[in-house]
């Protein structure tokens, strides 16, 4: 069975810090890694990883995809208090049907 | 360009009542996705489609079903609500592939409570 674990699990910093957020993957037939912010309701997509050591960014985000230690980490530089959400990470399998999520970071940046 | 769509966004169900929640989305995707979110526990997916007229179970189906008649469609059922149903309950499609730009996108979610 697919499993994603995330760590932590919840995480409160100061604006101006900077975090890292961690995803391991147990998948039998992996083929991709994804990143998405949860803050009220939905959901909203981040960032696909489907090579090891190359980095996506965006902003103030950056993560990247270690293939053969079966990990992604999600970095954030300078942390504004608008980046408190659940922070979750998804794996695809081959087929591309299933998608398995974590159980997510909840980060809080206080003022 | 209304994405995915949910309904209803929230609803109270006694004990033994049935209810079916609505997914519907309009980019003609092929896959679509139920889970349920409960704290501290992620996404949990309960069942799944890959087509029209297909489904399949997830980690998670005991107590749900499902049905894909039309595409843009995807229906989960509760035939018999129990309060461990209690939830949030979250519907999402993405195109087939795992290639850039398949990344799932996701309804705004329906509060389900079970007394």
């Amino acid at each position: 069975e697919d499993k994603v674990v995330q760590s932590p699990l919840s995480l409160v910093v100061h604006e101006g810090d900077t975090v890292t957020l961690n995803c391991s993957y147990e998948v039998t037939n992996f083929r991709s890694l994804l990143w998405y912010k949860q803050e009220k309701k939905a959901p909203t997509f981040l960032f696909m990883l489907t090579s090891s050591g190359i980095e996506k960014k965006s902003g103030r985000l950056s993560s990247i995809l270690d293939k053969k230690e079966l990990f992604s980490i999600l970095n954030i530089t300078a942390t504004q208090t608008g980046d408190s959400a659940i922070y979750l990470c998804a794996v695809m399998e081959t087929s591309g049907s299933r998608l398995t999520f974590g159980e997510g970071t909840q980060l809080t940046v206080n003022p | 360009n209304a994405g995915v769509t949910q309904t209803p966004k929230f609803r109270v169900l006694k004990t033994g009542q049935s209810m079916t929640l609505l997914c519907a989305q309009d980019m003609n995707h092929e896959y679509m996705y139920w889970y349920r979110q409960d704290p501290g526990m992620g996404l949990r997916l309960i069942h799944y489609s890959v087509g029209e007229g297909t489904t399949a179970k997830g980690e998670v189906p005991d107590g749900y079903n499902v049905s894909r008649l039309k595409k843009q469609n995807f229906l989960l059922g509760l035939e018999s609500a129990a309060p461990s149903q209690t939830s949030v309950y979250f519907c999402a499609s993405r195109r087939q592939g795992w290639e850039m730009n398949t990344e799932a996108f996701f309804g705004q979610g329906t509060r389900l409570t079970v007394v």
